[in-house]
């Protein structure tokens, strides 16, 4: 199976900052990765597919790069609203697996 | 507008049984590969099962195989999950989902919960 690296586990930003949160998969997934943004009683929402391409209506600020293991999804001015862990997923294989997640916390 | 819209969930003793449902609407049914996702109470998003548009291929977690079953009826566009011989560690909220090229579809999860 492949594994999914997400790190940091936990991380405090200032409304405005610019953050990164990185995905390493255990071998080569193309760019079939996804970020999802989860808060807490609600399912997980779609920000980014194909590694890189931004959902229909997802701000501007969230952008996700990478190819191959190396992930990132960065999020620029962060809002009060992006409170809230985000997760990684691939669907290179027919068993999807997902990092561990990032709380993204207020400073 | 994609739409998946889970039932069946609820309270299960050790060893029971539950069927899950998962109605699927917006898009050609028979065309996809759909997925079950679990998320237990504070934890991670767990891949369950997948089956593909035709059934002909389908695949479980090793947390699940033998006593998961996934099925899907595409003239009524429904996904199914028979979970059998349920244990206390199964206790998560189950989604229904599709990822492919175009993007990502997820259920709003039914939750299911075994406990004595």
């Amino acid at each position: 199976d492949i594994q999914m690296t997400q790190s940091p586990s936990t991380l405090s930003a200032s409304v405005g900052d610019r953050v990164t949160i990185t995905c390493r998969a255990s071998q080569s997934i193309s760019t079939w990765l996804a970020w999802y943004q989860q808060k807490p009683g609600k399912a997980p929402n779609l920000l980014i597919y194909k590694a890189s391409l931004l959902e229909t209506g997802v701000p501007s600020r969230f952008s996700g790069s990478g190819s191959g293991t190396e992930f990132t999804l960065t999020i620029n001015s962060l809002q009060a609203d992006d409170f809230a862990t985000y997760y990684c997923q691939q669907y290179n294989s027919y068993s999807w697996t997902f990092g561990q997640g990032t709380k993204v916390e207020i400073k | 507008e994609v739409q998946l819209v889970e039932s069946g969930g609820g309270l299960v003793k050790p060893g029971g049984s539950l069927r899950l449902s998962c109605a699927a609407s917006g898009f050609t049914f028979s065309s996809y590969t759909l997925n079950w996702v679990r998320q237990a109470p504070g934890k991670g998003l767990e891949w369950v099962s997948s089956i593909s548009d035709t059934s002909t291929y389908i695949y479980y977690a090793d947390s699940v195989k033998g006593r998961f079953i996934i099925s899907r009826d595409n003239a009524k566009n429904s996904l199914f999950l028979q979970m059998n011989n349920l244990r206390v560690e199964d206790t998560a909220v189950y989604y229904c989902a599709r990822v492919d090229i175009l993007g990502a579809y997820w259920g709003q999860g039914t939750l299911v919960t075994v406990s004595s």
